[in-house]
């Protein structure tokens, strides 16, 4: 049990879908993050929050939205998405944000794209 | 942009068989971690090396940090079924624009059979 626990585990959508995904930590942290695991590649960092503000944002494409209303909730919104966005699509949080902190990762969730 | 080399991608070996992960780079880092993930789960940090030379062990696993804070290396000992999964390393940078991010290397798979 890590603690930050996401849904949903699996989604399949068409390119003209909206979808959210969803993020809860329940270890009192600061920081909370996306990031997108594909095949082969390194973990790619999308977004940073910290303190419910976005602190990072790594050239991601617009047709992913994200949303912290609190230091406990992360969302990421889809809409219009690509193929090639299809992933597994991992949620993180730290106490803070500095580089040295341990991560805690949820699940994730394994996204098809249509 | 910092780059982390993870060798090798894949691993296939009997249990009982000894092996090493490597983890090089040409940059610094101030801290490495190494995170194991299971199939269907996310990474869960297994060790943070912090001083150049330092050796950890956990179990039948040894971690090295590079004298020079560059490379890594995870050695395990009489592999079991159950050590079976993704492995990354991720270093924290040092300096320069790169300062306190996370680099992800992009994994090596290990499967220890039966």
């Amino acid at each position: 049990e890590t603690g930050v626990t996401q849904t949903p585990r699996h989604l399949v959508m068409g390119m003209t879908n909206k979808k959210s995904l969803k993020c809860e930590q329940h270890l009192g942290h600061n920081a909370m993050y996306w990031y997108k695991q594909s095949a082969k590649k390194p973990l790619e960092l999308m977004f940073v929050y910290n303190f419910k503000e976005q602190t990072e944002n790594n050239s991601v494409p617009s047709r992913f939205s994200p949303e912290c209303p609190n230091s406990s909730h992360l969302f990421l919104h889809l809409h219009t998405l690509q193929p090639e966005d299809s992933a597994l699509y991992l949620c993180a949080s730290s106490q803070d944000v500095q580089g040295n902190e341990k991560l805690f990762f949820g699940s994730g969730t394994q996204l098809s794209v249509l | 942009t910092q780059l982390l080399e993870q060798s090798p991608q894949f691993l296939s070996i009997q249990e009982g068989e000894n092996l090493t992960v490597y983890c090089n780079s040409s940059s610094v880092f101030s801290s490495l971690q190494w995170y194991r993930q299971e199939p269907g789960e996310g990474p869960v940090l297994l060790v943070t090396v912090v001083t150049g030379g330092e050796v950890k062990k956990l179990k039948r696993l040894t971690f090295q940090f590079g004298d020079a804070r560059k490379d890594s290396s995870l050695h395990i000992t009489a592999a079991q079924p159950g050590d079976t999964g993704l492995y990354l390393c991720a270093g924290v940078g040092a300096g320069g624009t790169s300062y306190g991010k996370l680099t992800f290397g992009q994994g090596t798979i290990l499967t220890v059979h039966p």
